[in-house]
């Protein structure tokens, strides 16, 4: 079990370049999830898809992000013209999701830089 | 205010010595999840709880859904402990997004 896998694990980008971040899940979990962690707001929520449908997505700011999971193998979080404030590290997270409850297993992360 | 509020935000332990950690809730959670948080910025995963207990090892956890708490207890700590503790709650009110504490950054030295 290779766990949660992110890619890349760091990622620099120049002030309204696009960024896409890539998350495979473990595999046979029917739900993704997509947080993001910073030092003043800390670990914040962005979106859920569970059996690739989106569920929820109050916590993506409305502009520039975008996230799709095309298939049950990986998802993507799309950055559009990013922002210095996008600076983060970008945290996917699977899990079987019985009944909406269950252990979330989380990926190593995407530390992203905008300069 | 803060929906998940963690307590202390940070502390020193001396090694062998145990403590306690806190998050109250003012959300109505129904499950608790504890993570530490290691040097390289992964979040391995310690408990996942309903109202309950649970023990592993040196680590004890319960959650209260009544009192909106949970505790982590660690004994015997070591070294090997030190970093940042986050709990994190489903609320009742939510799919199955987690909402974090702002985490313990815990230190153990000799």
């Amino acid at each position: 079990n290779a766990g949660v896998i992110q890619t890349p694990r760091h990622k620099v980008t120049g002030k309204g370049q696009e960024a896409t971040l890539w998350c495979e899940p473990i595999s046979g979990h029917s739900a993704v999830f997509w947080y993001r962690q910073t030092i003043v707001q800390g670990l914040e929520f962005l979106t859920y898809f569970r059996n690739q449908a989106p569920i929820d997505d109050s916590g993506m700011p409305k502009e520039r992000f975008s996230a799709q999971m095309p298939n049950q193998s990986h998802s993507t979080l799309k950055i559009q013209s990013t922002q210095p404030q996008d600076s983060a590290v970008y945290l996917c997270a699977s899990s079987g999701d019985w009944g909406g409850q269950d252990t979330q297993y989380f990926g190593p992360g995407t530390r992203l830089l905008v300069l | 205010g803060d929906k998940v509020k963690q307590s202390p935000s940070a502390l020193s332990l001396q090694e062998g010595t145990n403590s306690a950690l806190r998050c109250n809730f003012s959300i109505a959670a129904t499950t608790v999840q504890w993570f530490l948080q290691n040097p390289r910025g992964s979040l391995i995963n310690l408990f996942y709880l309903v109202p309950g207990t649970k023990e592993n090892g040196r680590l004890k956890s319960a959650f209260d859904s009544k009192e909106s708490y949970s505790t982590l207890h660690i004994r015997d700590a070591q070294l090997e402990d030190s970093g940042t503790y986050f709990c994190a709650a489903i609320a009742s009110s939510s799919f199955s997004k987690l909402v974090f504490g702002q985490g313990t950054s815990l230190s153990v030295v000799p």
